[in-house]
């Protein structure tokens, strides 16, 4: 079974322009949700998309937004983009069955973006 | 909220030895789940363990074990038999139960692994 896919992997944009990320999750998971890696904040949470309902927010201004297709692939979006946005930008997917195995969260390799 | 502590923040050990790595967490809720995840320098996110707080048995995958204490709030990561290719970033993560919810990641210990 393929695994969490990111696209594209690294990118390097410019401050103003927007970027968008993509996601596939794996085959059958249907909830996927988005985390930014910095080194000075850590790992924090975006957002999560359910049945293309985005479910769960984290605290992220609204430049940061996302959507989730039927065939569960979703996609993030940052507009107006700043320096400080620079980070790595982790995809995850869950089944949601319920359960250890349904609760249990699977990565994909990530997006680097830098912004200069 | 929930909150995840990870107190070393860099850790070495000795290639075949046993390390310990540290993780509390702080939470009000009785349905959770804790992971720790391992991220190499390809910066992949890599599943290593999950415990359901539900279950007194602590996990056990392979050389990787945990020692799940739940009154205390606590979650150790012991690696046993160190490799080289343990050497990583070791995230200690929290998520409520009911399959709703994010992951709330602790800051990360750095694994050193000497020959």
């Amino acid at each position: 079974k393929a695994g969490v896919t990111q696209t594209p992997r690294y990118l390097i944009k410019t401050r103003g322009q927007q970027v968008t990320l993509s996601c596939s999750p794996i085959s059958g998971h249907r909830s996927v949700s988005w985390y930014q890696q910095t080194p000075g904040q850590g790992l924090q949470f975006l957002f999560e998309y359910f049945s293309e309902t985005q479910r769960n927010k984290g605290n992220f201004p609204g430049r940061f937004s996302g959507r989730q297709f039927s065939n569960s692939r979703s996609e993030m979006n940052v507009s107006t983009l700043e320096l400080g946005d620079s980070a790595l930008y982790l995809c995850a997917s869950s089944s949601q069955g319920g359960g250890s195995t349904g609760n249990t969260i699977y990565f994909g390799e990530g997006s680097w973006l830098t912004v200069v | 909220a929930q909150t995840v502590t990870q107190s070393q923040p860099e850790m070495s050990v000795q290639e075949a030895e046993t390390v310990t790595l540290s993780c509390t967490y702080d939470t009000s809720e009785s349905d959770y789940y804790l992971f720790w995840y391992k991220q190499p320098p390809s910066r992949q996110m890599i599943l290593v363990i999950r415990q359901e707080a539900y279950k007194q048995q602590n996990a056990t995958e392979n050389r990787f074990s945990v020692n799940f204490q739940k009154a205390a709030k606590s979650f150790s990561l012991k690696i046993s038999d160190s490799q080289l290719g343990d050497a990583a970033m070791y995230f200690c993560a929290y998520r409520s139960g009911g399959s709703q919810g994010n992951l709330i990641f602790g800051k990360g210990t750095k694994l050193s692994v000497k020959p």
